[in-house]
């Protein structure tokens, strides 16, 4: 089965220091791979993911991460931290098919706190 | 842009109440899903539903769980009577025929709380 280790459950870092949320994947064969970030009280929302296009994935917010598959990892970084940046990050995998359809399996979770 | 819809936001039941969790997967997507979250822990897969049947679920979705897809448009999620530990925040999630990846989109969620 599919399954994602997230590094540390808090991370603390300064207002404009580097982000970076670590996250490595278990699999055979290469996997989609998703960051999703959670707002207090809010739903999940996408930041990127990997598809196999590039192995460096621009998502919103100015955050990124990089596939290497040597390292089975998937880590998040942001050169600059914003206030508006604390939540709670999940990495996320899911198996490749042709049909379409697949559960994500989601990690435990990383809380960024931002300190001004 | 589409987006999945959920309602209520907020839902307070006593235990043993069946209560209904309802969803707008958005309008072209064919794979439904419920995810459940509870509090302080991380996100959960329930089940999974495709071509008006049930694809694949979790342990956690025991015979008090039920999902429907009523008409064209909702997905919902039954539980027939309720526990004190289903309390959670339960998200839908819908994905398309996308040849490249299998993207979900979630919904907002719906927070359950059983007393």
């Amino acid at each position: 089965a599919q399954s994602v280790t997230q590094l540390g459950s808090h991370v603390s870092v300064s207002e404009g220091a580097l982000v970076l949320l670590r996250c490595n994947y278990s699999s055979s064969v290469p996997p989609y791979l998703f960051w999703y970030v959670q707002y207090p009280n809010q739903g999940l929302q996408l930041l990127l993911k990997y598809t196999s296009a590039a192995t460096l994935v621009k998502g919103i917010n100015g955050f990124e991460a990089e596939f290497k598959k040597s390292e089975t990892s998937f880590h998040l970084t942001k050169p600059s931290a914003h206030m508006s940046d604390a939540a709670e990050y999940f990495c996320a995998v899911s198996d490749r098919s042709s049909g379409g359809y697949q559960k994500v399996t989601f990690g435990t979770g990383t809380k960024l706190q931002v300190i001004p | 842009e589409p987006e999945v819809t959920q309602t209520p936001s907020h839902q307070v039941t006593q235990m043993g109440q069946e209560v209904i969790l309802r969803c707008v997967p958005i309008s072209n997507h064919l794979y439904f899903y419920w995810y459940r979250q509870i509090l302080g822990q991380k996100v959960e897969f329930l089940v999974s539903f495709y071509n008006n049947e049930i694809s694949e679920k979790s342990e956690i979705f025991d015979d008090q769980f039920s999902v429907e897809r009523p008409d064209g448009s909702n997905f919902t999620l039954k539980i027939r009577s309720t526990k004190l530990e289903d309390s959670a925040m339960y998200f839908c999630a819908s994905g398309g025929l996308a040849a490249s990846y299998n993207e979900q989109f979630f919904g907002p969620g719906t927070r359950l709380t059983v007393l």
